[in-house]
């Protein structure tokens, strides 16, 4: 098993600019979550996922999208980026709420 | 605001002393805690975790205690090592909902 797998682990985006960042579990969890986590800060989270076709805001959705159209990926989409954007990202999967396991995260710059 | 918060932002202790990591919650109706690793450049790991039932639980090396009446849970790391160094965050989950709250972490440095 890969466990969860983010891509890319590395991005440096323009004011505006959109981008996607990827993720993708093989454990066949139902829950899927992101979370932002930001210098010297605990995690904050972005959206989840109970299931295919189901998503929901988590503390600080705004600037983000979410789609999770099968149980494996769960893509986290930045329409127009903003300074404010710049962290580290994580992707985590669950079988059930307990026990996140989380990717090694995407760190985006957005200058 | 958040509802997980640990006292101390770092903490440096000896190698081979005891490590007491500390972090209390606010929600009365939270009914499950976790404790979580990251190490540099990784995403958090799971070390142990804890639910509101019990007082106490036991790892390798690690026990995690719960006092429901002051809203506090702590993390022991006993002799601690040089690979024991990282950020230590707790989370909790609050009965019904379908995510975890993370504290700020503390930063565990180990001296040789």
């Amino acid at each position: 098993n890969a466990g969860v797998t983010q891509t890319p682990k590395f991005r440096i985006l323009k004011i505006g600019q959109s981008m996607t960042l990827q993720c993708t579990q093989d454990m066949n969890h139902n829950y899927m979550y992101w979370y932002r986590q930001d210098p010297g800060m605990g995690l904050k989270l972005i959206y989840y996922s109970v299931g295919a076709g189901i998503t929901d805001k988590g503390e600080v959705p705004n600037g983000y999208n979410v789609s999770r159209s099968t149980t494996e990926d769960f893509p986290l989409r930045l329409e127009l980026a903003a300074p404010s954007q710049t962290s580290v990202y994580f992707c985590a999967s669950s079988y059930s709420l307990e026990k996140l396991f989380f990717g090694s995260g995407t760190q985006l710059s957005v200058l | 605001g958040e509802s997980v918060g640990l006292h101390l932002p770092t903490l440096s202790v000896q190698e081979g002393d005891n490590s007491i990591i500390n972090c209390a919650y606010s929600n009365s109706a939270s009914d499950y805690f976790i404790w979580y690793k990251q190490e540099s450049g990784k995403g958090p790991q799971f070390i142990i975790d804890i639910r509101s039932n019990m007082d106490k639980r036991q790892g390798q090396r690690v026990t995690v205690l719960l006092n429901k009446t002051v809203k506090h849970l702590s993390l022991q790391i006993a002799a601690t090592q040089p690979g024991d160094s990282a950020v230590y965050f707790c989370a909790e989950n609050i009965r019904g909902d379908y995510k975890l709250s993370f504290g700020a972490g503390t930063t565990v440095t180990v001296r040789a």
